[in-house]
């Protein structure tokens, strides 16, 4: 079945060491996006991409990195550079009908200890 | 900047009570989008609104826009346990059509049977 698989659905690291977050899709969308999401506080848009080898900053992209060789790839690297990494992280790539009906993957929760 | 407030925050109701959530923006909505989300998982889109006086139903729920287009509702019928979870607004931050999308904090519902 065609969907978004991210992993790992949940990551310990030490404090300073970079996390990279594997999304991959096989629906084929062209737009790709990374949200964090914090108790109380919603969605928030990291990164997100409309194309392969394009992605844009999103409203909270300090201490992360993003790339997109692939259409069916977009990871996103925690660095040591963010400050409270502690989070869940949604990725979601764009498709449907509906000019804004995301498909989201089932997360991935990274603890810093 | 647009923002997106919802309310309440959080709902308890007895199964087989109707309810209702609110979703208000600051500025005037494009698109706005309703998604599901169970507890560390990913969102589940749920429909889409885009113009004035719009309703749309899906099963027991009803989505409505407002004819200012600056205000949506949520309403469920006949609440059962399997509407438990996170509910979500979403928009269309600049109007168009890419997909970058704002949410709400979410409403959490609990059903008591």
């Amino acid at each position: 079945d065609g969907g978004i698989t991210q992993s790992p659905k949940y990551l310990f690291r030490k404090e300073g060491q970079n996390v990279t977050l594997s999304c991959e899709q096989n629906l084929n969308h062209d737009a790709m996006y990374w949200y964090r999401q914090d108790p109380g506080q919603g969605l928030r848009l990291i990164y997100y991409s409309q194309i392969v080898n394009d992605f844009q900053k999103g409203d909270i992209a300090e201490g992360y990195s993003v790339s997109r060789e692939k259409k069916e790839s977009f990871p996103l690297t925690v660095t040591s550079a963010q400050k409270n990494p502690t989070a869940f992280y949604l990725c979601a790539s764009k498709g449907g009908r509906a000019a804004g009906e995301l498909f989201f993957g089932e997360g991935s929760r990274l603890t810093v200890l | 900047s647009q923002e997106l407030e919802q309310s309440p925050q959080s709902l308890i109701v007895q199964e087989g009570k109707n309810l209702t959530i609110n979703c208000t923006s600051s500025k005037t909505l494009y698109g706005l989008y309703w998604y599901k989300q169970k507890y560390g998982e990913g969102l589940i889109f749920l429909m889409m609104l885009q113009k004035g006086g719009e309703e749309k139903s899906h099963e027991k729920i009803t989505a409505k826009l407002d004819e200012k287009k600056q205000q949506s509702s949520l309403h469920i019928t006949a609440s059962q346990p399997s509407h438990a979870g996170i509910y979500l607004c979403g928009a269309d931050r600049y109007g168009g059509s890419q997909g970058n999308l704002i949410f709400g904090k979410g409403t959490k519902l609990s059903v008591k049977p």
